[in-house]
């Protein structure tokens, strides 16, 4: 199984431009969710979809769009990149709400935007 | 949110069991707590979970008091390849709304 699938796995970006990362999970989870996780530090949520067609705020929203496509797949939309975004991005899934099941993560892409 | 606190680092030696403690005052009810590991360039991976007293499992065990303003991971005979970073994830009894600490960077000398 592949489990939790990000793409891209790279990306750089100049200031002001857009563009959206990719997750899909064949593990029929309902929930995913999409952090980022700074150089030495601990990962902080963006937004999650607790079900197909919900989705929430997180620790850290701002400058951020999501859109839960179906049940496999959550796309994170960067509307105008910024230098402080530069940073990893893990999505994650579990089939029950997190404090309470398993989060299976992706292997993250890496976004510089300059 | 439920906030946690970790030591930032720990060394240890091949062979050693190492015990990380989390705490995490302000824990729910119905909140759980959960320990992933993570190495470089992954995404973190679990490692065991539990709500109350002890849970052992085939790579660690978790001791929660009664209290449950805190819990250790013990992690035993760790070799070379447990180096990575350790996160307890504590609830906060709302979906999606759980907070991941800084993490404890575990470095497993020879």
């Amino acid at each position: 199984n592949a489990g939790v699938t990000q793409t891209p796995k790279f990306q750089v970006l100049k200031t002001g431009q857009s563009m959206t990362l990719q997750c899909a999970q064949d593990m029929n989870h309902n929930s995913m969710y999409w952090y980022r996780q700074d150089p030495g530090m601990g990962l902080r949520l963006i937004y999650y979809s607790a079900s197909e067609g919900t989705t929430d705020k997180g620790e850290v929203p701002n400058g951020y769009n999501v859109s839960r496509l179906n049940k496999r797949e959550f796309s994170l939309r960067l509307e105008s990149a910024a230098p402080s975004q530069t940073s990893v991005y893990f999505c994650a899934s579990s089939d029950r709400a997190v404090q309470v099941g398993e989060l299976f993560f992706g292997e993250g892409s890496r976004l510089t935007v300059l | 949110l439920a906030k946690t606190t970790q030591p930032i680092s720990m060394d240890s030696y091949e062979g050693q069991e190492v015990n990380i403690t989390c705490s995490h005052n302000n824990i729910a009810t119905n909140d759980y707590i959960t320990w992933y590991q993570q190495f470089p360039s992954q995404g973190p991976r679990f490692i065991i979970q539990g709500y109350k007293t002890k849970v052992t499992n085939e790579v660690a065990s978790l001791f929660i008091p009664a209290d449950r303003k805190s819990s250790t991971l013990s992690l035993p005979r760790v070799s070379l390849s447990d180096t990575a970073v350790y996160y307890c994830l504590v609830g906060d009894g709302n979906a999606g709304k759980s907070t991941f600490g800084d993490g404890t960077t575990l470095t497993v000398k020879p």
